[in-house]
């Protein structure tokens, strides 16, 4: 089934300790997303790519890296996770920049 | 700054219709979406609008007004498998999406 994939589902991870989110597509589509949803907060961007091999600072990418290697993977790395990095994090994609996007079944992080 | 603006709960009965407003102040646009969110779940699209009027699309009909900065998006018969959160989005002049925070949905028998 095509798709996004993320994992994990959920985490609890320790404060300082680094962290990676996976994802993968298989709908070939040339534009990934990363962004956080927290309660009362609209989703907010942390770091995009228009296509592989180039990256882009959303609304919130402090502490936050990514890499576009390739086509499928979009993989999302907190370096040393702070409590504050606590939410659902959703990966995305579409097809282009004027495309709309679909997302990935999100994974729950929790930062203690 | 860029801003959506949608109300945070609204409660419908069973069978009835509902209207959830969106209005944005963005840098440019660049086409505005509604998206459905059950608890626990990703968002999913609903409806996309980029010409002022009414798109119709079963039970549900979004309507763009681009000169109001406004939307709204119209759900008819309502199910209880409707009550979810109702997310509005307005791509700016640089395609990035804009996110509200949300409308709660909650349908009573």
């Amino acid at each position: 089934i095509a798709g996004i994939t993320q994992a994990p589902t959920s985490q609890i991870l320790a404060a300082g300790r680094r962290m990676t989110l996976r994802c993968t597509q298989d709908m070939r589509h040339n534009a990934m997303y990363w962004y956080r949803q927290d309660l009362g907060l609209g989703l907010r961007l942390i770091h995009y790519s228009n296509t592989a091999g180039t990256t882009g600072k959303g609304e919130v990418p402090d502490g936050y890296s990514v890499s576009r290697a390739n086509t499928d993977d979009f993989p999302l790395t907190l370096a040393s996770a702070v409590p504050s990095q606590t939410s659902v994090y959703f990966c995305a994609s579409s097809d282009s920049t004027q495309g709309r996007i679909a997302f990935g079944s999100g994974t729950r992080l929790t930062v203690v | 700054g860029q801003n959506i603006d949608q109300p945070t709960e609204m409660t419908a009965t069973e069978g009835a219709i509902v209207q959830i407003n969106c209005t944005y102040q963005t840098s440019g646009f660049n086409g505005l979406f509604w998206y459905q969110q059950h608890a626990g779940e990703a968002p999913t699209f609903l409806s996309y609008n980029v010409l002022d009027g009414l798109e119709e699309k079963g039970r549900f009909s979004s309507f763009l007004s681009r000169s109001k900065g406004y939307s709204y998006l119209l759900l008819k018969e309502l199910q209880m498998k409707d009550s979810a959160s109702y997310l509005c989005a307005v791509r700016d002049s640089n395609y990035q999406l804009i996110w509200g925070a949300g409308t709660k949905l909650i349908i009573k028998p």
